[in-house]
């Protein structure tokens, strides 16, 4: 069965850093491209980043770039998003999702909660 | 704002069909086969529903149809049941400066 999960959501201060974890298991995580997936309160989901099977090839959305870092240890089975200059906006669950066919995303972690307040 | 439109809600009895529209432009929708359509209840993980415009997932309901004419898309789920009741995103490949885009959602309810 596959299952993500992910951690790392917390309260922290506008401008200040975090980084999200989702351990993978039940699938070949090192053959899979890998993506985050957030929703703001009250909001849809909106994509935040792709990263290819072996990481050489990275995407974000225009609203995280330059802030966010995404990337995988596929020696660990873990796909990471380090969250740098975070902003109120920035207040939302993070999925991550393991792609499936073509751009569709065929398995999605539990979420977790990162928020960003003084 | 979301790249693709949705209407935020819709409408059904039991045993009724109900469609989803999600309109894009010719540089997602209308330019790609790439949609996907996904059911979300609240509190839990998204389901991937619909893939490529039209093929379901194994384990997916027959009920659960996609479709897709010029630059819109649409999801149709016959035979309403109460579980149904949940928020429907549309997603598509864009070419763009994103690479992924999100309709806005549209909940569905049963009445």
């Amino acid at each position: 069965e596959v299952q993500l999960l992910e951690s790392g959501g917390d309260l922290v201060q506008p401008g200040g850093s975090l980084r999200l974890s989702c351990a993978a298991s039940g699938f070949t995580f090192s053959s899979n491209v890998m993506c985050w997936v957030r929703q703001a309160p009250g909001k849809g989901l909106e994509w935040v980043s792709t990263i290819s099977s072996s990481g050489a090839r990275i995407y974000y959305s225009d609203s995280v770039k330059g802030r966010f870092t995404i990337s995988r240890d596929n020696s660990k089975d873990t796909l990471y998003l380090q969250m740098n200059n975070l902003r109120a906006e920035d207040t939302a669950i993070y999925y991550c999702a393991k792609r499936g066919p073509s751009y569709s995303r065929d398995a999605w972690g539990q979420g977790t909660l990162v928020t960003v307040s003084s | 704002q979301s790249a693709l439109t949705q209407p935020a809600s819709v409408s059904g009895s039991p045993g009724q069909s109900i469609t989803i529209s999600c309109t894009g432009t010719s540089s997602d929708v209308g330019g790609y086969n790439f949609v996907s359509w996904y059911q979300h209840h609240p509190g839990k993980a998204p389901k991937l529903l619909i893939y490529d415009v039209t093929y379901r997932p194994s384990g997916i309901s027959n009920r659960f149809s996609g479709s897709k004419s010029g630059n819109t898309a649409s999801l149709t789920i016959s035979g309403l049941q109460a579980e149904d009741e949940a928020d429907y995103y549309c997603s598509s490949y864009t070419r763009t400066t994103t690479l992924e885009a999100f309709g806005g959602g549209t909940k569905l309810t049963v009445l």
